[in-house]
Formats: structure tokens, sequence, C-alpha cells
């Protein structure tokens, strides 16, 4: 249990394009979500959480009109990279949290390239 | 503020022998702490946590930390080291939103 897929895997896109990333919890219902990049060789850093049926809260420092996140239902989220550029290039995670849990469970990631 | 620490970027294990990758943490009130591990181009798979209960926590694929709340350490351990457990570790910290270490690229040689 507790499988959480991600879509696309990877992608690549041109500059100026906009980009969405789906995130969907399979045999639970996720009530929060978490939206993560990763550099390469370096830890995932939380971009935002996201509550179904309500506003994504953003980290310090993230764009909120540049990485659109949308929690529509228990069992979806979406993180919407507009206007890409080549400095958004990463890999990108979600994990979903059951109501009442601790535990994230992840993604297996999208790796977005932005030429 | 929570934070967490995993001071080695790298550990070097033989096959067949102990290992240990170290964190220590830091927070306000109870911890909440977490491993995960990640293999190459793939997200985070939960290994183990402690919320509250026994200092030996037990895990996936044989793992264990101990919770040393003095130390404020919470070691990831294995008895005998797999060549299957080489990846990168990270330890984490949080309830409501989780922060993790840098991670630990963990290599056990054959």
């Amino acid at each position: 249990g507790a499988v959480v897929s991600q879509h696309p895997s990877w992608v690549i896109c041109k500059s100026g394009t906009s980009v969405k990333i789906e995130c969907r919890s399979l045999d639970f219902q996720a009530t929060t979500m978490f939206w993560y990049r990763q550099f390469p060789k370096q830890s995932l850093m939380l971009m935002a959480t996201s509550n179904e049926g309500s506003k994504a809260t953003y980290e310090q420092g993230v764009e909120k009109d540049k990485f659109l996140i949308n929690h529509a239902s228990l069992t979806l989220s979406t993180l919407t990279v507009t206007s890409a550029h080549p400095e958004d290039s990463s890999f990108y995670i979600c994990s979903a949290r059951a109501s009442g849990t601790y535990e994230q469970y992840f993604g297996p990631g999208t790796r977005l390239t932005v030429t | 503020a929570q934070s967490v620490a995993q001071p080695e970027d790298q550990v070097n294990v033989a096959e067949g022998n102990p290992l240990t990758v170290k964190c220590t943490y830091s927070v306000s009130g109870n911890p909440y702490l977490f491993w995960y591990v990640q293999y190459p181009n793939r997200g985070l798979q939960f290994l183990l946590k402690y919320i509250t209960g026994d200092n030996l926590v037990k895990g996936s694929y044989g793992f264990e930390a101990e919770f040393n709340k003095s130390q404020t350490s919470f070691h990831l351990k294995k008895p005998s080291a797999l060549v299957s457990d080489s990846a990168l570790y990270f330890c984490a910290v949080g309830d409501d939103k989780i922060i993790f270490g840098k991670g630990t690229r963990l290599h056990i040689l054959p």
C-alpha cells in the first residue's frame, strides 16, 4: 500500500513554455501533498504544501505565480511550471500524506529539462 | 526551528560488515524522526520512523535506528551490509513539514 505515482517521469520542454506534473496517491486518500525540488547531489527542498480543496502554502523564496499548485481531489495534485527557463531544470518530487498520519510517501520524481 | 544534520557526505563499508549512518537533530519539543533511502533517479523510500516509544526502531530491509535523546542523535544502523544497500540516505525531522538532511551516500564494497 501507500503508493504515489508521478507523471511524466521525465519531460523536456522549450524555454518559455509551461509544463504540468501530476502526483497521484493510488491507494489512499492524501489530505496533504508536498512538492519538493532536488538539484543534483543535493537534498530535497520543500517548495510548497497543499491541502485538498485549499490554496497551497509556499516556502519562502518560491514564486507562487511560477509554480502553480492545484490539489483538487484527495488523490491528485498538480504542479505547473509556467514560462519555464533553463534554471528551472531539476528533479521534482511529490509526496502525499494521509489524514492523521506523519509518514510521507514519495512519488518516483519527474526530471524536467528546459532547453 | 527544526533542523537535522548528517555529518558524513559518504560512508564506505565492506559487504557483510555493520554499517552506521549518522544523524543529529535539533527541535523544540518532541522530535518526529525519519530515515528515507533514495536510489538513482528515483523518489524516496520510507525506511523507518521514531515518534515515541522504544528508542530502538526497526524498519525495512533490516535497517534500524537508535534514538538517543541526550545526544540528540538518530543514527541508522544495519548489522550486515549488502551491496544492494548502496544508495543515498536521508535523515529527516518534522511532523507537519519534514525537513531533510543533506544526505549521506552509502557505498557497500563487495
